[in-house]
């Protein structure tokens, strides 16, 4: 059982937009900058998105995060075939005094 | 251009010590933590730990009793060791460069079997 809850699945056409959700609680998502982290098939993660909004050089500005109280969320816009992958939100945690992530979120592009 | 190469054992029988290196190419340790994360086969990931250069740790607290992550500046390098491992140890395992993970090595994966 993850400390940060998503939605096992999320599916969407070529060229639409798609939003995954990562709720927490005040001890982590309330209080922490949130990170985002797409993983390809048999690959490691890549980080896609840091401090709640921030794009890593080289990640297209079709991905987009932000943050709103305990929960955030990770905008996919213009959807493409290679986006299909698994989704990861992640955060510091003040209670248990350690980083925690979503159980992740299996993106299909239909 | 940071790479991160990792090593160790694959394959460990219940109640061994699992060691893992990972060593900094391209940069240097200086300036950030270092990190170990696990994967168990078809599931999620698990944040274990992280090392400062200067040696200072942060570890999981339901691990914390069986890890050990140290850093040798010397050799632009990190490692872990968990030790009293059991099938529910086996996973692919991460290191990754500071507490944002923004570069990853390969990853290994551990199996625990007897």
């Amino acid at each position: 059982q993850s400390v940060l809850t998503q939605s096992p699945s999320a599916s969407g056409t070529p060229g639409q937009r798609v939003t995954i959700s990562c709720s927490g609680s005040s001890s982590n998502i309330g209080s922490n900058y949130v990170y985002w982290y797409q993983q390809l098939p048999g690959t490691a993660p890549k980080l896609l998105i840091y401090k709640n909004n921030q794009r890593p050089s080289g990640v297209p500005d079709r991905f987009s995060g932000s943050k709103s109280g305990t929960s955030a969320s990770l905008a996919i816009s213009g959807l493409r075939a290679e986006d299909e992958a698994d989704y990861y939100c992640a955060t510091w945690d003040d209670s248990l005094s350690a980083w925690v992530f979503g159980g992740g979120t299996k993106l299909t592009v239909l | 251009q940071v790479q991160l190469q990792q090593w160790g054992a694959g394959l460990l029988k219940p109640s061994e010590t699992l060691s893992l290196t990972c060593v900094v190419y391209g940069g240097s340790l200086s300036g950030y933590y270092w990190t170990w994360i696990r994967q168990p086969p078809g599931k999620g990931l698990e944040w274990i730990g992280e090392i400062s250069h200067r040696g200072s740790t942060k570890y999981n607290p339901s691990l914390k009793s069986r890890v050990t992550i140290s850093v040798d500046t010397s050799k632009n390098q990190f490692s872990l060791k968990l030790t009293s491992v059991t099938a529910a140890d086996t996973a692919v395992y991460y290191c990754a460069r500071g507490e944002e993970l923004g570069d990853w090595g390969p990853g290994t994966l551990v199996t625990v079997s007897s």
